[in-house]
């Protein structure tokens, strides 16, 4: 079956740490994929794309590899501070259909 | 100001009422969806339109008709209310449709059915 995994359980880390936060994939073929930010009582809000041609992508602190062959996205927040707690979604559009389809997401809690 | 935006922001109603949810973009998009989500935050698209006629319409009970007056509107009606529609419904748009255009979302409509 389909599906997109993110872990589950909340990441903790000290502030000026790297965050690292994974989104595996399984029988999906995508052509892009996508990584949201979800405060409490809001809607998501779009981060960074990657292309599934592309390895890496950043954006200020943040970067996101895709490697298809391990049909993984890593997203990492380097220097995280406590602002950047909240959820975060990554989405992947594939080539045969026109939805987005998200991740169940990941709490991430940086705390100081 | 708000680009995507959504009315009422909570909604309380008892079982086998009607009720609408309505969005309002003005980004100029193309493209806008209703996505439902349950109590574990995980986020499931119900319905897309683009330019006012509909493009995806995922194994939802025909008790949710959405209508897009124009298409910078997406209104989401629920008929015969259930316990099992308490929610959180986003309403998002896109520039265009099946490409990478991000989503903007709005902030939500909490729906309880009591």
């Amino acid at each position: 079956s389909q599906k997109i995994e993110q872990n589950s359980e909340a990441l903790n880390i000290q502030e000026g740490k790297t965050a690292t936060l994974t989104c595996n994939y399984t029988n999906y073929s995508p052509a892009y994929l996508q990584w949201y930010r979800q405060d409490p009582g809001r809607g998501p809000v779009f981060l960074l794309l990657i292309r599934e041609n592309e390895k890496e992508k950043r954006k200020e602190r943040l970067k996101v590899t895709f490697d298809t062959t391990l049909k993984q996205s890593l997203f990492h927040i380097t220097a995280s501070q406590p602002a950047d707690s909240a959820t975060y979604l990554c989405a992947l559009l594939t080539y045969n259909t026109d939805k987005l389809i998200f991740g169940t997401g990941t709490r991430l809690q940086v705390f100081p | 100001d708000t680009a995507v935006s959504q009315t009422p922001k909570y909604l309380v109603t008892q079982m086998g009422n009607d009720k609408s949810i309505k969005c309002e973009q003005n980004l100029g998009h193309d493209t806008m969806y209703w996505y439902k989500q349950d109590s574990k935050k995980f986020l499931k698209i119900m319905f897309s339109y683009n330019n006012k006629e509909l493009i995806i319409n995922e194994t939802v009970p025909n008790r949710f008709s959405p209508k897009s007056p124009d298409k910078a509107h997406l209104n989401l009606h629920i008929n015969s209310l259930e316990l099992g529609d308490s929610a959180v419904y986003f309403c998002a748009s896109s520039l265009r449709t099946g490409d990478n255009s991000p989503l903007h979302f709005g902030n939500g409509t909490r729906l309880t059915v009591t």
